[in-house]
């Protein structure tokens, strides 16, 4: 199984600001995800990292919000652009293994005043 | 499109009963089924899952779910359930022709009372 980090953990934003949330998994993966959970929902994708390729992102939401890297085979960001209130969530970053298992990081609880 | 339901918000099961939390699915195509699990303030730890073969599938912590076709469902079972199975319970689905496109149920609280 794969491991996953992230960071932050937790963080409190200021409306209008920007936080980047990093995710390292401990092996080479194809397909690497990015989700929201919002408070008291279920998990719902934003879209899929591409290495060396813009993300493809789903419907609602684009690329200037949530401008994603993954410069590599083991490492992807997300960015939450010109935050608000409606995006305090857990951010959770997931990888697809050879064994078509997905695995999720541990999540980034966002709080945007 | 696929999708999941989760017809229970919340099941309540005392310790040592067995437990079952039901999922339904729509997809087109053959299913690839899931479930994952999530405690407090922790991210989605994976439970089991099924793609081909036989319809009863183990996981982790004694848990275990039926595929069947017929009705479209995969519900989680369990035995005889612990105090400490109280969580959050995701089921997901996707098709095997979609390997990017994972659709989560909308989650089922299970509490196990002493």
């Amino acid at each position: 199984s794969a491991v996953i980090s992230q960071k932050p953990s937790r963080d409190i934003c200021q409306r209008g600001t920007s936080l980047t949330i990093q995710c390292q998994v401990d092996s080479q993966v194809t397909m690497m995800f990015w989700y929201r959970q919002q408070p008291g929902q279920s998990l719902t994708l934003i879209a899929t990292a591409n290495q060396g390729s813009e993300a493809t992102y789903e419907s609602g939401f684009v690329i200037d919000k949530f401008p994603i890297s993954r410069p590599n085979l083991t490492f992807s960001t997300l960015t939450v652009s010109n935050m608000s209130p409606e995006d305090s969530s857990i951010y959770l970053c997931s990888v697809l293994d050879g064994y078509n298992e997905q695995f999720f990081g541990p999540g980034t609880r966002l709080t945007v005043l | 499109a696929q999708s999941v339901a989760q017809p229970e918000d919340q099941v309540n099961v005392a310790e040592g009963n067995p437990l079952t939390v039901k999922c339904t699915y729509s997809v087109s195509g053959n299913p690839y089924l899931f479930w994952y699990v999530q405690y407090p303030n922790r991210g989605l730890q994976f439970l089991l899952k099924y793609i081909t073969g036989d319809n009863l599938v183990k996981g982790s912590y004694g848990f275990e779910a039926e595929f069947n076709k017929s009705q479209t469902s995969f519900h989680l079972k369990k035995p005889s359930a612990l105090v400490s199975d109280s969580a959050l319970y995701f089921c997901a689905v996707r098709a095997s022709s979609r390997m990017n496109d994972m659709r989560f149920g909308a989650g089922t609280r299970l509490t196990v009372k002493p």
